[in-house]
């Protein structure tokens, strides 16, 4: 079946610093990839996604490109924030037929201190 | 338009006991998924609304689990004798669709249940 893969965290950095959270995917068709993000005390929101191979998602400063040859989907912003601390989930979802379920990594809990 | 509610957020209860979760869901939206995220993982599929009528369902929801959509708008998830192991946050996911396409899920804050 369907499989996300996540880097294991937690990851803590200084503000400013350049982050890259790895994701690799298994699936038996041609996914869509998503990144969201749960800060404290918050819901699931969706961060960013792309839908084929070679697609740059990006938000809020981050930025994603599916790589269809290495089954991938890293997660990387220039430089963070405080306030982007929180945990962020690599996610897909096959649109076959009408579920659009997603499967999620274990997620990754980001910390930034000032 | 408020966003995606769950009711309630925390539910603590014994073993054995059966529980009631609901979830309204963003009001023109027709899709709505249930999810189970336990401590340390990932949100997991349990199953799947197109307005009233229940799709698919996980291998996860076993007979113990019973959900419905009654009148395709809120949505409830009943745990009947409930065990140690359904301790989890209980998410509901809303979106718009088509068949063959992918709409945005917009997620509610979810219901924690923890089983004594």
């Amino acid at each position: 079946g369907d499989s996300v893969t996540q880097m294991e965290g937690p990851v803590t950095l200084s503000e400013e610093a350049f982050l890259t959270i790895n994701c690799t995917y298994t699936a038996t068709g041609y996914p869509s990839l998503f990144w969201y993000v749960q800060y404290p005390g918050e819901g699931l929101q969706l961060l960013l996604k792309a839908t084929k191979a070679d697609d740059k998602g990006s938000n809020k400063g981050f930025e994603a490109t599916y790589r269809k040859e290495t089954t991938s989907f890293h997660l990387e912003k220039g430089s963070v924030q405080v306030s982007d601390s929180a945990v962020y989930f690599c996610a897909l979802s096959e649109t076959t037929g009408a579920n659009s379920k997603l499967t999620f990594g274990k997620g990754i809990t980001l910390s930034v201190r000032p | 338009d408020t966003g995606v509610s769950q009711d309630p957020r925390h539910k603590i209860t014994k073993r054995g006991q059966n529980v009631t979760f609901r979830c309204d869901p963003i009001s023109e939206h027709n899709r709505l998924y249930w999810y189970r995220q336990t401590l340390g993982q990932g949100p997991e599929f349990l199953t799947y609304f197109q307005n009233e009528a229940q799709l698919e369902k996980s291998r996860l929801l076993s007979d113990r689990f019973s959900a419905e959509r009654p009148k395709g708008s809120f949505s409830t998830l009943e745990i009947q004798r409930t065990e140690q192991g359904d301790s989890a946050m209980y998410l509901c996911a809303s979106s718009q669709g088509a068949s063959g396409s992918f709409y945005e899920q917009y997620f509610g804050p979810g219901t924690r249940l923890t089983v004594t």
